[in-house]
């Protein structure tokens, strides 16, 4: 989907244990951001990154945690701490010149 | 508080009617307006959006906006549905400037196009 591409498409979770989403993007946009999608509820943002080396907190990033060591990374760790974890990741670029968000193929975790 | 509301869940049209999927914004100043769809276990595309000028706006696959700055509203319009046009659509505000871009999206509305 446009450049950017989400690993693994199905995630499993144990109880207590932390797992990492993968979004890996080609397109040379400095932003990059993560929602979670849950049914009827549309897409909320856990967090977002303008720039290598920086992130900033969603409206609903507890229980979750990012780096961006590098423009084209940008990896979500759920936590032990989201005791609700289950939904649909999506992880997004955006293109500065005309404000167009392109999305990965999104990935279902689910707890065991 | 700056929103995006979408009224409707689910949207039902036949083949070949026009069809309407309704959005409404809360926002200071002037509103950044983007619609977006979703096909099953997939990501989010770009339709169209909405930053000045012409008030309808053109969009892909033959799907229209109407920017409606006295009724808050940014409704997404096709003149004629197809069955493939089924799908999860999300309207999205920006946030004021300064926001660094980021969207607020509506909940969604399920379009469902019957032959």
């Amino acid at each position: 989907d446009g450049g950017i591409t989400q690993s693994p498409k199905y995630l499993f979770r144990k109880e207590g244990q932390n797992v990492t989403l993968s979004c890996e993007q080609n397109l040379n946009h400095d932003a990059m951001y993560w929602y979670r999608q849950d049914p009827g509820q549309g897409l909320r943002l856990i967090y977002y990154s303008q720039i290598v080396n920086d992130f900033q907190k969603g409206d609903i990033a507890e229980g979750y945690s990012v780096s961006r060591e590098k423009k084209e990374s940008f990896p979500l760790t759920v936590t032990s701490a989201q005791k609700n974890p289950t939904a649909f990741y999506l992880c997004a670029s955006r293109r500065e010149v005309d404000e167009k968000l392109f999305f990965g193929s999104g990935t279902q975790l689910s707890v065991l | 508080a700056q929103s995006v509301a979408q009224p409707e869940d689910q949207v039902n049209v036949a083949e070949g009617n026009p069809l309407t999927v309704k959005c409404t914004y809360s926002v200071s100043g002037n509103p950044y307006l983007f619609w977006y769809v979703q096909y099953p276990n997939r990501g989010l595309q770009f339709l169209l959006k909405y930053i000045t000028g012409d008030n309808l706006v053109k969009g892909s696959y033959g799907f229209e906006a109407e920017f409606n700055k006295s009724q808050t509203s940014f409704h997404l319009k096709k003149p004629s549905a197809l069955v493939s046009d089924s799908a999860l659509y999300f309207c999205a505000v920006r946030k004021k400037p300064g926001s660094q871009g980021n969207l607020i999206f509506g909940k969604g509305t399920k379009l469902s196009v019957k032959p």
